[in-house]
Order: structure tokens, then sequence, then C-alpha cells
């Protein structure tokens, strides 16, 4: 496993206010991802990274950025948060393109 | 664009059935398909790995199978039992990341 840890576990904020998701991964692991999962939707790909300051937008990346000056860490920010981005938040890394994809725990967000 | 399809959404079996769970893609050209299992409130735990050149993979009770070329996998689960009972993910990954099916939850009922 990648050793995935996210942080933090839980966060409530307020709508306007940003917001900053870490995810750390101990396995020099050259790819990660920001995902995000919602009810009726599943699980919805926000931004990816394929290795330092090499970032790419998903399927869902409007009010998100990511940065990544580390291989080790990949940070996702929501420059003002709103309630439609109250959602489960997952990292996931790997190895490439043959290698299976491993996840971390999630960050639970609430925006009120 | 990659679409995965998940059948059936919610499955309640009785403990000590085999049962099977489906998933279908609509584009072929993918380097593998990855099974997940999903506890209420958790993370995503990956119970198989199967490369587009393989056509099943098998851990224990849980053996999937893969056919490319009519963009499709199965889960079967042998001698279920309640501890099996929580979400299970199908999720592909080819020339765009990992896109996923809304999965399919399993209840096993003592």
């Amino acid at each position: 496993d990648a050793g995935i840890t996210q942080s933090p576990r839980h966060k409530v904020t307020e709508t306007g206010t940003p917001v900053t998701l870490r995810c750390h991964q101990t396995e020099n692991h050259r790819y990660m991802y920001w995902y995000r999962q919602d009810p009726g939707h599943g699980l919805r790909l926000i931004h990816y990274s394929y290795g330092v300051k090499d970032t790419d937008k998903g399927e869902v990346s409007d009010g998100y950025s990511v940065s990544r000056s580390k291989t080790e860490d990949f940070l996702l920010t929501l420059e003002s948060a709103t309630s439609s981005q109250t959602s489960v938040y997952f990292c996931a890394a790997h190895r490439g393109e043959r290698y299976g994809y491993t996840f971390g725990s999630g960050t639970r967000l609430t925006v009120v | 664009k990659q679409e995965v399809t998940q059948i059936p959404a919610a499955l309640s079996v009785p403990e000590g059935e085999n049962l099977v769970l489906n998933c279908s893609f609509t584009d072929s050209a993918i380097y593998n398909l990855q099974w997940f299992r999903q506890d209420p409130g958790k993370g995503l735990t990956s119970l198989l790995l199967i490369q587009s050149s393989q056509r099943e993979q098998t851990s224990g009770r849980l053996n999937a199978s893969l056919d490319k070329s009519s963009g499709r996998s199965t889960l079967y689960i042998a001698a279920s039992q309640p501890g099996d009972s929580a979400t299970y993910l199908c999720a592909v990954a080819g020339n765009t990341p990992l896109v996923f099916g809304k999965g399919t939850r399993l209840s096993v009922i003592a």
C-alpha cells in the first residue's frame, strides 16, 4: 500500500471560507488523485497529478485547485467553499498504468 | 468518455449463497479493472486488480473475470457471509484516470 494519510478527517466550515485538504503518501508514487463521493453520483475525479508541479483537471474541477510541490504531498484547495462542496473527499495514489490505485480513508467536509 | 455501470444497485441474499455482481464499461481500451469494497463511512479497500491481458483473478472466496472485448466484468463471491455486507465498486483505468461505477450495495442476511 501507498500509506496514504488524509488530513483533516472531518471538517466543518462556513460558506465563503477557503479550505485546504492534505494528502500525504509514503511510497514515492508518481501519480496522485483527488475524488469526491456523493450519494447518487458515486466517485468523481476532481484533479490529478502525474508528477511534482504537474497537474490536470478532472470531471468536476470547478471551484477547486491543487498543488504538488513534493512527491509525497498533494493539496486540494477550495478557494471559497460552497454548500455544493459538502462531500467526502478521497485521495488516491498509484505507481503507474499497470498498477492498482490505493485510497486514503477520506475527509468528510461539511460547508454550512 | 468512459462510463461504468454496475448491476444490480442493491442485492440482499441469505448467508451461504454464491452470488455474482456485474460491471460493464463502454470503452474497451483499458489498462486494468479494479474491484473495491467500501464499508459504510469508510474508505475503499482494493479486492482484486485484473490487467487487460488477463481473464480472471482470484483471492480467497472472490473471483473476478474480465471480458474486455464485450466491456464486462463479474465479481463472484462464494459462500457469502454477513461480513461480506458492504458496497462493491468496480473501476476501470485507461487513457483517463480511474472511472467508477456507482456500486452494488450487498446485504448478506444471517
